[in-house]
């Protein structure tokens, strides 16, 4: 059974880059049929999408964030990871990742992320 | 980029009914996917794609389509459905960006 992971400071400062990883199990993340995403929710606050990444190295962010966020893979750790820089209180929140899958039905395709870590809080403060 | 807009709350009485929805331009495009978040938990993906339902998810979830709004309905709502739900959908560009619907907070009475 696929599992997620992630892991890093549960603290950073202000100005500072954020970094977490997300290490997959049961699973290969060399996969053309899936990409892997980061998602994230401010406490008492919807869910955001942050950005993914397939495993060739293509990624893509929220518009919100581009310019503060990567998103890199390592293939060979089975591993993604995050970088949010210059963070601000506002960049406080659950982080999770989370393996993002497609089909077609009739024409039309369909896009779900079907398997989560369980989220890691990340606050920013001095 | 997209929106897709959820009313903030619903609330069902136990064994009745509920549909919750989700209105976007994307969805003329993209299927919606829908998830379930129960407090400090993490998101648990529900429906999928026209109408599929992940392994474990109990067939009293169901997914539907109307113009610019995907619905998800849950027939004969338990305790244990009482929960947050999300729509997502890939936006309506062609920037393989994601976007997350407002969440609906679903009570059971």
């Amino acid at each position: 059974q696929l599992q997620l992971q992630e892991s890093g400071p549960g603290l950073v400062k202000p100005s500072e880059t954020l970094s977490l990883t997300c290490t997959v199990s049961g699973g290969s993340i060399s996969s053309s049929d899936y990409s892997w995403g980061w998602i994230r929710q401010p406490p008492g606050k919807g869910l955001e999408w942050i950005g993914n990444i397939f495993y060739s190295g293509s990624s893509y962010y929220n518009p919100s964030l581009k310019g503060r966020v990567t998103i890199s893979v390592d293939t060979s750790k089975n591993q993604f990871s995050l970088k949010l820089t210059s963070v601000t209180a506002a960049d406080t929140a659950v982080y999770y990742c989370a393996r993002r899958g497609e089909a077609t039905w009739q024409l039309m395709i369909g896009h779900f992320f079907d398997s989560w870590g369980q989220g890691t809080l990340v606050t920013v403060s001095s | 980029s997209s929106e897709l807009t959820q009313d903030p709350a619903v609330s069902v009485a136990l064994g009745q009914t509920v549909r919750i929805t989700c209105q976007g331009d994307s969805l003329r495009r993209y299927y919606a996917s829908w998830y379930q978040q129960k407090p400090g938990q993490a998101p648990a993906l529900v429906i999928y794609g026209k109408n599929n339902r992940p392994s474990g998810i109990p067939d009293r979830f169901s997914g539907s389509y109307s113009g610019n709004t995907a619905s998800l309905t849950i027939s004969g709502a338990q305790a244990e459905d009482e929960a947050d739900y999300y729509c997502n959908s890939r936006d309506s560009s062609d920037n393989h960006e994601y976007v997350f619907g407002t969440g609906t907070k679903v009570t059971v009475l």
